[in-house]
């Protein structure tokens, strides 16, 4: 199975200022037909989890622009600019390239 | 509005059954895939179960933890996907979400199933 290893664990940031999650897999996640697909989701506090990101750089729908995806073949970015209240949440990256679909750990946002 | 409600959790003794139904509306059904993600008290998520549209047989796939146990269908002219848990486990202990489409773009708020004697 692909592991989805993401760091840190937990992040405080001052509301304003950016943040950043990082997101590796065991196995790149590079399709033969150039799509890399890692994906983001984030749980806010007593809710479901929601798509944030797709295909390693793409907003879901709704998503706003303060949001971002980057990486490589492995490794992945998560960028979160100016920081608002509405972010905090458990912030998980997911491999939907191979079966078993596999999510890395989480990383929890804190506002300080 | 996209819903996707799920319902049937519980508590159940270990080595029973129990089966999940996810209602959901607002979306076309009948080709979407669909998926069972569960999250541990630890907050873990994990995929267990997915199941394809017609056009793809309804191909049904699970992790390995759940083979033999854990059985996923759908029913389109309802719109709804069903999760058939035998022989549970304490680990098999989450909370259970469906989820469709290939990205898993829409999620039902879960039902948490304990698994305990």
């Amino acid at each position: 199975d692909i592991v989805m290893t993401q760091a840190p664990l937990s992040v405080s940031v001052t509301p304003g200022e950016s943040a950043s999650i990082s997101c590796r897999s065991s196995k790149s996640l590079l399709h033969s037909n150039g799509v890399t697909h890692v994906y983001w989701y984030l749980q806010k506090p007593g809710k479901s989890p929601q798509l944030l990101i797709y295909r390693m750089s793409n907003l879901a729908s709704g998503v706003p622009d303060r949001f971002s995806g980057s990486g490589s073949e492995t490794d992945f970015t998560l960028k979160i600019s100016r920081v608002e209240a509405e972010d905090v949440g458990i912030y998980y990256c997911g491999q939907l390239l191979e079966n078993p679909n596999t999510f890395g750990a989480g990383t929890k946002l804190e506002l300080k | 509005e996209v819903q996707l409600v799920e319902t049937g959790g519980g508590l159940v003794q270990p080595g029973k059954s129990l089966k999940l139904t996810c209602a959901t509306s607002g979306f076309t059904f009948s080709t979407a895939w669909m998926h069972w993600v569960r999250q541990s008290p630890e907050k873990r998520l994990e995929w267990i179960a997915r199941i394809k549209d017609r056009s793809n047989n309804f191909a049904t796939d699970y992790v390995e933890s759940v083979k033999g146990r854990f059985t996923i269908s759908r029913d389109d002219s309802k719109s709804g996907v069903y999760l058939q848990m035998n022989s549970l486990k304490e680990e098999d202990t989450a909370t259970y979400y469906c989820t469709a489409g290939a990205r898993f773009t829409y999620w039902g708020q879960g039902t948490l199933v304990t698994v305990s004697s």
